[in-house]
């Protein structure tokens, strides 16, 4: 089945302390994005790749780190998480601009 | 426009209505205009990408038009049902074909029985 796997779907930790959301994808797309969604802002672009070794910054990328090392995988890191880190994201893949996007099912991160 | 705007926020309507849907972009630099649906607890799934201006797509009772001198689409939903209720969001791709997908913040419709 073609899809975008993120893990773990839900996520509590403490402020500072170093995490790792992981995706996958097994449709050999270029495209990778990572999204997080908030009340009211909506889906913001955090990082995106078009690919291997080529990542760029979106609109929010302030405390995150994103690495494309594999065509399939696109880790989202977080260093030293904050509370204004809690969010829902979302990771996505596409053949291009011209492709719709398939996302993930969603990791949804609490930091305290 | 520098940011993508969708109206309205949210939407009511009974269940046979039709109703339409704004999504406003910036006219520069346009490569593509996505269309999605996002229901509840679920992820946001593809609806229509268009690229040509005056493009028309339609999937059942579902259509979009794309008008890329002027900046808009719209989203035409033909005798809403209860399972149309979703949030619906339009993106932008509007620095080439880069990744950069911009999303405007959705039109949530809720269509009752």
């Amino acid at each position: 089945e073609a899809q975008v796997t993120q893990n773990p779907r839900y996520l509590i930790t403490v402020t500072g302390k170093k995490l790792t959301v992981t995706c996958s994808q097994n449709m050999n797309h270029e495209y990778m994005s990572w999204y997080r969604q908030d009340p009211g802002l909506g889906l913001r672009q955090i990082y995106y790749s078009m690919n291997v070794e080529v990542t760029d910054k979106g609109d929010v990328p302030e405390g995150y780190k994103v690495s494309r090392k594999e065509k399939r995988n696109f880790p989202l890191i977080l260093e030293s998480p904050s509370p204004n880190q809690t969010s829902l994201y979302f990771c996505a893949s596409s053949l291009g601009g011209v492709d719709g996007y398939t996302f993930g099912s969603g990791t949804r991160l609490t930091v305290v | 426009i520098l940011n993508v705007e969708q109206s309205p926020q949210s939407l009511h309507v009974q269940e046979g209505d039709s109703t339409n849907f704004t999504c406003s972009f910036p006219s520069s630099n346009f490569y593509a205009l996505h269309w999605y649906r996002w229901e509840t607890a679920k992820s946001p799934e593809a609806l229509f990408v268009m690229t040509l201006n005056g493009d028309e797509k339609k999937k059942g009772r579902i259509s979009a038009t794309l008008n890329t001198k002027e900046g808009y689409s719209y989203l035409y939903i033909k005798g809403s049902q209860p399972e149309d209720s979703a949030t619906y969001l339009c993106a932008h791709y509007g620095s080439g074909n880069t990744g950069k997908l911009i999303f405007g913040q959705g039109t949530t419709l809720q269509v009752k029985p």
